[in-house]
């Protein structure tokens, strides 16, 4: 398994701003993905995050508005940029162990964000 | 494509009632199943998972088996209690690519 922390756990923001989330794993991992849940729904792929190479967005998500940072085994961030309040979510780091009998995804706490 | 279909809720229970969560999904291949839970104001948590036909996942008094015949993975509980009010997501990871698909959760309240 693995354990996940994330900072902050919750962030009220004004419009316009950026905030950036932090995802800390206590081993070195080489998948991370980062997660969008909406109020009340399930979890939506934002982009997957390899170390050494540039993250990998899914459809209706890019760059400029989320970029990412890997910059070793055990470290990530995500920023939420030029925020409105359709950003309100939590965002969810996860890892993805690989072990005898396939792959898991082990979440972080996830980051409560409220845009006002 | 891949996808999860997840029973849709709410669900409430009394405390000690049995509990059953459907869940069937659509896969090329032979993908891995999870049910994850996320409990209020806190992230998901793994519950229990199976990775090939037949195979019980089991944790904390949940089960599931994963039915290929059927093409499904519910989750059940033999006596529910008050602590187990959370959102349950079933899952599936296909072998190619590092897909993770989830359901729509479904959530449930335990009531005493």
């Amino acid at each position: 398994s693995a354990v996940i922390s994330q900072k902050p756990s919750r962030d009220i923001c004004q419009r316009g701003t950026s905030l950036t989330i932090q995802c800390q794993v206590d081993s070195q991992v080489t998948m991370m993905f980062w997660y969008r849940q909406q109020p009340g729904q399930s979890l939506t792929l934002i982009a997957t995050a390899n170390q050494g190479s540039e993250a990998t967005y899914e459809s209706g998500f890019v760059i400029d508005k989320f970029p990412i940072s890997r910059p070793n085994l055990t470290f990530s961030t995500l920023t939420v940029s030029n925020m409105s309040p359709e950003d309100s979510s939590i965002y969810l780091c996860s890892v993805e162990v690989v072990a005898g009998g396939g792959d898991t995804q082990y979440f972080g706490p996830g980051t409560r964000l409220t845009v006002l | 494509g891949d996808s999860v279909t997840q029973m849709e809720g709410p669900v409430t229970l009394s405390e000690e009632a049995f509990l059953t969560i459907n869940c069937t999904y659509t896969a090329t291949g032979y993908p891995s199943l999870f049910w994850y839970v996320q409990y209020p104001g806190e992230g998901l948590q793994l519950l229990l998972k199976a990775t090939k036909a037949d195979d019980k996942g089991s944790n904390k008094g949940f089960e599931a088996t994963y039915r290929k015949e059927t093409t499904s993975f519910h989750l059940e509980k033999g006596s529910v209690q008050v602590s187990d009010s959370a959102v349950y997501f079933c899952a599936l990871s296909t072998l190619t690519g590092n897909q993770f698909y989830f359901g729509t959760g479904t959530s449930l309240t335990v009531i005493p």
